[in-house]
């Protein structure tokens, strides 16, 4: 399948501090991507849909100035978690489709986020 | 919006039963249900999907069923191995539009 790949793995930065993640979509091509957070022992929950060269879609409750999204590129999207807080603290995953490949959405490795 | 319902959320078998996890969907324009199989740490894997205007499909141990009418969809895995342990997540989208999960099942095989 289509690889995504997402950096870093881990990250801990302390209390008001920002943290940049990025998306790649290594072999295709990515107009949209899609942000998910995953709380512990919870489903993943669409955070925003980064589309590139435009504003990004951010669903119900979530702050779209805390949570900055760029999609400058084909094949980069970055999310910013802006001032964090022990709150933040979560595993962040993004996806992206590959049309020509079907329906099928490939997942990055996520990003294990703790604010201390 | 689409909302997917979930349920078991944990679900405990023998080795060699078969374990079955249950969805259901509310929107009747989404046409395309993946379950992923995710492990701790890990991102999701596909394990099957199923299109609208598909009632059934299997891979090797593992089956999806659709029933549209009803808007549910079941994940079967039939010979369960220790390896089968892991969460499960059913999904329901429209196209290519955001992937809306279900709240997951926790699936642990007992040798």
């Amino acid at each position: 399948g289509a690889v995504v790949s997402q950096h870093p793995s881990r990250v801990i930065c302390k209390s008001g501090t920002s943290v940049k993640i990025e998306c790649r979509s290594l072999d295709f091509q990515a107009t949209t991507m899609f942000w998910y957070r995953q709380f512990p022992k919870q489903s993943l929950m669409l955070m925003a849909t980064s589309n590139e060269g435009s504003k990004a879609t951010y669903e119900q409750g979530v702050e779209k100035d805390k949570f900055l999204i760029n999609h400058a590129s084909l094949t980069l999207s970055t999310l910013t978690v802006t001032s964090a807080h022990p709150e933040d603290s979560s595993f962040y995953i993004c996806s992206a489709r590959d049309p020509p490949r079907g329906t099928e959405a490939f997942f990055g490795q996520g990003t294990r986020l703790t604010v201390v | 919006g689409e909302n997917v319902e979930q349920h078991p959320s944990t679900l405990s078998v023998q080795e060699g039963d078969s374990a079955v996890i249950k969805c259901t969907y509310s929107d009747s324009a989404s046409n395309y249900f993946p379950w992923y199989k995710q492990e701790l740490g890990k991102r999701p894997q596909l394990i099957i999907d199923i299109r609208s205007n598909v009632g059934e499909k299997k891979d090797q141990r593992i089956a999806v069923t659709l029933n549209k009418t009803a808007k549910h969809f079941s994940l079967h895995i039939t010979e369960t191995q220790p390896e089968d342990s892991a969460v499960y997540f059913c999904a329901a989208t429209q196209g290519a539009q955001k992937l809306v999960f279900g709240q997951g099942t926790r699936l642990t095989i007992n040798p």
